[in-house]
């Protein structure tokens, strides 16, 4: 089955910096990877997804690149804001990875 | 178009006892997938339902159990409650989930707390 690792846990940036979130799995056979944003009492919500046909894609200020090769993707998000902070979990088949609190410093 | 809608949204049961919850997927959405979100495992896959037919199952004791009904909305049922079934359970929704390439969209929760 499908194991997804992430990675860091735990990301603290000052407004205006970016920040990165790596995630890295084990199928092969997976070829679709959302990314999604929970905030807290919320459920899980997606914020960008990206095909195993894609390298790269971008919406205004969050991408997520994808190495099929390597078997790892990341979500970029620039010009952080407060309203960035949240809960991060990328996800590939039914598995997701284990989160990455990101906390943005005014 | 309404989101995926939970019920009850807050739960408390005691050891032992059994609770059944409630999602209603978006509408047209034929896919139902619910999880087990807890601090120490975080987000974990229960199972997954298409068209009244379980299609996936995590690996999770048969005291979890789910059913989907015409409408495709779903249940999901835990008998025989242990402490550590306290967790936030997660219903999503999607047109249809096979290979995982169609996007999931999640309902806000129902907080089960078992004491």
């Amino acid at each position: 089955g499908e194991n997804v690792e992430q990675h860091p846990s735990t990301l603290s940036v000052q407004e205006g910096d970016s920040a990165v979130i790596k995630c890295t799995y084990s199928d092969s056979a997976s070829n679709y990877f959302p990314w999604y944003k929970q905030e807290l009492g919320k459920g899980p919500q997606l914020i960008i997804d990206i095909r195993s046909n894609v390298g790269e894609k971008k919406d205004q200020r969050i991408a997520v690149t994808l190495n099929k090769t390597a078997k790892h993707f990341s979500l970029h998000i620039t010009e952080t804001q407060p309203e960035d902070s949240a809960v991060y979990f990328c996800a590939a088949r039914e598995r997701f990875g284990a989160g990455t609190r990101l906390t943005v410093k005014p | 178009k309404a989101g995926v809608t939970q019920t009850p949204r807050y739960l408390i049961k005691t050891r032992g006892q059994q609770v059944t919850l409630s999602c209603s997927p978006i509408s047209g959405h034929r896919s139902v997938s619910w999880y087990q979100q807890t601090p120490g495992q975080g987000l974990q896959f229960l199972f997954e339902y298409f068209s009244e037919t379980q299609r996936n199952k995590g690996n999770f004791p048969g005291r979890f159990s789910g059913r989907q009904f015409s409408n495709s909305r779903s249940e999901m049922n835990v008998s025989t409650l242990e402490l550590g079934d306290s967790a936030l359970y997660l219903c999503a929704s999607s047109l249809d989930i096979v290979n995982y390439q169609n996007t999931q969209y999640f309902g806000p929760g129902t907080r089960l707390t078992v004491l």
